[in-house]
């Protein structure tokens, strides 16, 4: 069971450059999200999505953009990367209903901008 | 935007010990999920808390939501050094889909 899966996993990427990452489910989940996470800061809120074709901003949009074209995936893309970028992103999903549904993470994906 | 607070930020105990870490906020919540992360890996959920003064118990670890449904405790007792790893707290509100995380505790457990 695959659950929740990243691509990919390491990336370095120089300023200016484009990237896309790919999140995963096989849970057949509504509600997905992308966070960030830097040292002594926890968990940011990019973007999420509670469902095909619709996405939202999080706590820090600013330099994302996201796609939820499929149930299964969503992307996170960086058009113009910035060092201030450089993070660990991690993808989960959670099923539709009520805010004590449990969130289900990928192994992150590790982001360096040079 | 809510006032969420977990403390101490860093935790560094020998095998045996107990400790205690907290999660608080300003805003009252209608549920409080915690988290924790062992590195090079997402987070996993170890538990949610719904009731004002609910006491959870994990084998040797114990949560506790508070009265007023503000804030949060969490205490490992007999602290092993498989607990190691950052915990954190993610409390929640009724139809709010921006679901958010404190900071979190990066606990250390020494053999």
């Amino acid at each position: 069971n695959a659950g929740v899966t990243q691509t990919p996993k390491f990336r370095v990427l120089k300023t200016g450059q484009s990237m896309t990452l790919l999140c995963a489910q096989d849970m057949n989940h509504e509600y997905m999200y992308w966070y960030r996470q830097d040292p002594g800061m926890g968990l940011r809120l990019i973007h999420y999505s509670v469902g095909e074709g619709t996405t939202a901003k999080g706590e820090v949009p600013d330099g994302y953009n996201v796609s939820r074209l499929k149930k299964q995936n969503f992307l996170l893309g960086l058009e113009s990367a910035a060092p201030s970028q450089t993070s660990v992103y991690f993808c989960a999903s959670r099923p539709a209903g009520g805010a004590t549904g449990e969130l289900f993470f990928g192994e992150g994906s590790r982001l360096t901008v040079l | 935007t809510q006032l969420l607070e977990q403390s101490p930020q860093f935790l560094s105990i020998q095998e045996g010990e107990n400790l205690t870490v907290y999660c608080n906020s300003s805003s009252v919540f209608s549920s409080l999920q915690w988290y924790r992360q062992e590195p090079g890996e997402g987070p996993v959920l170890l538990v949610t808390v719904v009731t004002g003064g609910e006491v959870k118990k994990l084998k040797r670890l114990t949560f506790q939501f508070g009265d007023a449904r503000k804030d949060s405790s969490l205490h490992i007792t007999a602290a092993q050094p498989g607990d190691t790893g950052l915990y954190l707290c993610a409390p929640r509100r009724q139809n709010d889909y921006k679901l958010s995380f404190g900071a979190g505790t990066t606990v250390t457990v020494r053999a």
